[in-house]
């Protein structure tokens, strides 16, 4: 079946500007999480959200980062104010329910550079 | 604080030159340690899940090991396809997410 998607692919913006990312998890997952990946960094959780309940937030670095999860499937993860150190690759996963060592399937990444 | 750290950061072998990369762990509360691979370019690609101190799971070249400390990815007699990042994750306490470790970039030389 489909797996998880990410859009755009690559994206280049200006200091300043704002971004939308964002990602179409596999279908009938209820778990979708947001993870950065910094050139010579492991991955960073940011942000996860499990059916109705209140996304966890905890790893989202500064208010400029914001995201929303819409019907309970797709999701898009804002930065606004865009500035160089936000260069990375955003990563979604998703899995089919939040419990113990569920696995996490990941998309292809969106590739942000601002310059 | 949950910790990983992964060892050595690169390792090069001949192909069929058997080895292993390391992964341990500081967490209270293991739920579950995954290992991925990652090719350039790409989203990490799930292998294997592994629950308890002295599981085992295999899958082609490779078998991962688990006590309760770290955790090994044996690959045995390699091919040049298994160039990759392996990365090393775990689920611990109440938390859902992942705790990655720097992965380990592994090149099979032809």
């Amino acid at each position: 079946g489909a797996g998880v998607s990410q859009s755009p692919s690559n994206k280049v913006t200006e200091k300043g500007k704002d971004v939308e990312l964002r990602c179409d998890p596999i279908s009938g997952h209820t778990a979708l999480y947001w993870y950065r990946q910094s050139l010579g960094q492991g991955l960073e959780f940011l942000i996860y959200f499990q059916g109705n309940s209140a996304p966890d937030k905890s790893g989202l670095p500064s208010d400029r980062f914001s995201a929303e999860r819409t019907g309970g499937s797709v999701s898009t993860l804002t930065i606004q104010r865009t500035q160089q150190e936000d260069s990375a690759v955003y990563l979604c996963a998703s899995s089919l329910v939040s419990g113990e060592g569920e696995t996490q399937y990941f998309g292809p990444g969106t590739r942000l550079l601002v310059l | 604080e949950d910790q990983v750290t992964q060892s050595p950061e690169a390792l090069r072998l001949q192909e069929g030159e058997s080895s292993s990369l390391n992964c341990s762990y500081t967490v209270s509360g293991l739920r579950g340690l995954f290992w991925y691979r990652q090719d350039p370019g790409k989203g990490p690609e799930f292998l294997f899940t592994l629950y308890s101190a002295g599981e085992e799971k295999e899958k082609e070249r490779l078998k991962a090991t688990l006590t309760k400390k770290e955790s090994f990815l044996h690959i045995t007699a390699p091919k040049p396809e298994d160039s990759a990042t392996y990365l090393c994750a775990v689920q611990a306490g109440g938390a859902q997410k992942l705790v990655f470790g720097q992965g380990t970039r592994l090149t099979i030389n032809p």
